[in-house]
């Protein structure tokens, strides 16, 4: 198994640009988690989904949106590109809720896109 | 005040030594995890506990959910040790509002040979 899987790995966009950061796991995970990591700061949450077809917001979901039409592939797409999007953004699936009461599911991570906005 | 809180922020030991990581939250939590960044940025999963302590061969978490406190415990560190890690606790956010998980800022250990 691949596990999860990003692209691309780096990119670099001007302002106002456009762009989809592809996500995709082969694990036959139910959730999965688009977060964002700026320097010195922890992981924020952007999206997330809790199956195909359904998604939710997270902590910091504007000028981000996503869709989810398969079980393997969770795209996360920038619309309008600003210099505070400049981040490292993390795909994360797990098969249930690592959030919820009594579970005993983990997170498994992506490698991560660095996307610098100039 | 950050819901979620480590100490040290960095950390740097010798070979061999005995490594604690703390974490501190300030709200009750379903599950807490700790995390593991290597230096390429790779995020790998240490541990999900929800009560008491759990050991995965040098690496030991432990929980007081009455403090409201964990610990990362490193034995015997070595170099390869040396990366950033994080604590996240899972949070409900209400009955109607779900939950998730919040991250601390991590705390940068570098073991030396």
């Amino acid at each position: 198994n691949a596990g999860v899987t990003q692209t691309p790995k780096f990119r670099i966009l001007k302002i106002g640009q456009s762009m989809t950061l592809q996500c995709t796991q082969d694990m036959n995970h139910n959730y999965m988690y688009w977060y964002r990591q700026d320097p010195g700061m922890g992981l924020k949450l952007i999206y997330y989904s809790v199956g195909a077809g359904i998604t939710d917001k997270g902590e910091v979901p504007n000028g981000y949106n996503v869709s989810r039409s398969t079980t393997e592939d969770f795209p996360l797409r920038l619309e309008l590109a600003a210099p505070s999007q400049t981040s490292v953004y993390f795909c994360a699936s797990s098969y249930s809720a690592s959030w919820g009461a009594g579970s005993t599911d983990t997170q498994y991570f992506g490698p991560g896109t660095r996307l610098t906005v100039l | 005040k950050n819901e979620v809180e480590q100490s040290p922020q960095n950390l740097t030991a010798q070979e061999g030594e005995f490594i604690t990581i703390n974490c501190s939250y300030s709200v009750g939590i379903s599950a807490l995890h700790w995390l593991q960044q290597h230096p390429g940025g790779g995020i790998v999963s240490l541990f999900m506990l929800s009560s008491g302590k759990k050991k995965h061969g040098r690496l030991i978490a432990t929980i007081n959910i009455q403090e409201k406190h964990s610990s990362l415990h490193i034995t015997a560190s070595h170099p390869r040790d040396s990366a950033v890690y994080i604590c996240a606790v899972g949070l409900s956010l209400g009955e109607t509002s779900g939950s998730r998980l919040t991250f601390g800022e991590g705390t940068q250990l570098t073991v030396n040979p």
